[in-house]
């Protein structure tokens, strides 16, 4: 079934781990996202890669790094976990990153940080 | 700095008809969404509107002023699916996407 997959659903961890939330799209989809939803907050970005090999910073990038290797996968990697990363992070895609194109989303990871 | 607003909650009967209010300020403007989004799922496109006036789409319509930095939803023949949360969404200079809160929709028999 085309679309996109995260991993893991949800996930407690303990504050200074090191993290990383998988991201993988089967609709050839150049450019992908990470989100975070926080309740009462409208979904925040993280990062961004418009294509594959490229990458760039969001609203809010800070403890939190990504890369890009191929059209399909999208990691998002915690370095040193702090109790105020506890949120819902989102993962999406879109063709291309400007015009009508619509994003779609993964179905979420729920994280705690302890 | 980018702001979008929308009302927190509103509550409305099934089978009614209900209006989401989005108001914007954002550095450019490339297009506004509205997505749902169920409890505990992901958003989900509802609509597209980068031109003023109505896009209707079955039981959704997206109205836009650009020069107002408004738009809304309107939901039609209410049903207790529709039940979720409906985010605003901005396309802005750098293509990005600036999001509202959401606003919670209530449906009651």
């Amino acid at each position: 079934i085309a679309g996109i997959t995260q991993a893991p659903t949800s996930q407690i961890l303990a504050a200074g781990r090191r993290m990383t939330l998988r991201c993988t799209q089967d609709m050839r989809h150049n450019a992908m996202y990470w989100y975070r939803q926080d309740l009462g907050l409208g979904l925040r970005l993280i990062h961004y890669s418009n294509t594959a090999g490229t990458t760039g910073k969001g609203e809010v990038p800070d403890g939190y790094s990504v890369s890009r290797a191929n059209t399909d996968d999208f990691p998002l990697t915690l370095a040193s976990a702090v109790p105020s990363q506890t949120s819902v992070y989102f993962c999406a895609s879109s063709e291309v990153s400007g015009g009508a194109y619509e994003q779609y989303f993964g179905p979420g990871t729920r994280l705690t940080v302890t | 700095g980018q702001n979008i607003d929308q009302p927190t909650e509103m509550t409305a009967t099934e089978g009614a008809i209900v209006q989401i209010n989005c108001t914007y300020q954002t550095s450019g403007f490339n297009g506004l969404f509205w997505y749902q989004q169920h409890a505990g799922e992901a958003p989900t496109f509802l609509s597209y509107n980068v031109l003023d006036g109505l896009e209707e789409k079955g039981r959704f319509s997206s109205f836009l002023s650009r020069s107002k930095g408004y738009s809304y939803l309107l939901l039609k023949e209410l049903q207790m699916k529709d039940s979720a949360s409906y985010l605003c969404a901005v396309k802005d200079s750098n293509y990005q996407l600036i999001w509202g809160a959401g606003t919670k929709l209530i449906i009651k028999p």
